[in-house]
């Protein structure tokens, strides 16, 4: 069935780059996401990249996708303490439902 | 003001009671969701509904039911509740061949 996976917590340094990495298991997702959620809110998207493309480059924010290893990853650049939030990969696999894996855990510290 | 709001934002109730989760937009989105957040677990689709007359199961329904009053309401129902259903549940919508979710802040449920 189709599955998200991402590692749960990542921690590193203010000014340092992040990245965050996913890997799924649909080879037919159309287009792949990266949410964050930030304490007591909800999720917002903060990029998305379309599954035939192989990058996106958004100010900070870097989106790389293998589709050959069905690899996505998510690179901050000069990581800051407000990029401290769960960061969620997901998928869309057609049906208009969205699969989410069970978030990454940044910790910025300064 | 909020796009999508959910009511109440925080519950604690008891085993056994039916409660209430209600979902408000005003995107004017026709599909909306229901999910719940468990560490570790990331969201689960409890139901969805891609307009007013059409409801669907998502991975996990059992103990749950939904309501689509309107294209703005989307209302979640547990009714016997049981400590195992104590998360974060959020409410969100979409739109266009995109699909990118708006979620609501969340509703925080404690089963006593």
């Amino acid at each position: 069935g189709e599955d998200v996976e991402q590692s749960l917590f990542l921690s590193v340094r203010e000014g340092d780059s992040s990245v965050i990495n996913c890997t799924y298991t649909d080879s037919s997702s159309t287009y792949l996401y990266w949410y964050k959620q930030e304490p007591g809110a909800g999720l917002q998207l903060l990029t998305y990249i379309f599954s035939n493309m192989d990058m996106k480059q958004d100010q900070r924010l870097t989106v790389l996708l293998n589709k050959k290893d069905k690899h996505l990853s998510l690179r901050i650049a000069d990581t800051q303490t407000g990029d401290s939030a769960i960061y969620f990969c997901a998928e869309s696999t057609g049906g208009f439902k969205t699969i989410f894996g069970a978030g990454t855990r940044l910790f910025v510290k300064a | 003001d909020a796009d999508v709001t959910q009511t109440p934002r925080n519950r604690i109730t008891k085993t056994g009671k039916r409660i209430m989760l209600e979902c408000s937009q005003t995107k004017g989105h026709d599909r909306m969701y229901w999910y719940r957040q468990d560490p570790g677990l990331g969201l689960r689709l409890i139901y969805y509904s891609f307009d007013v007359k059409d409801i669907n199961k998502g991975e996990i329904s059992d103990g749950y039911s939904v309501s689509r009053q309107a294209q703005a309401k989307f209302s979640l129902s547990l009714e016997s509740a049981i400590p195992n259903q104590t998360a974060l549940y959020f409410c969100a919508t979409s739109e266009g061949s995109v699909e990118t979710q708006y979620f609501g802040p969340g509703t925080r449920l404690l089963v006593l």
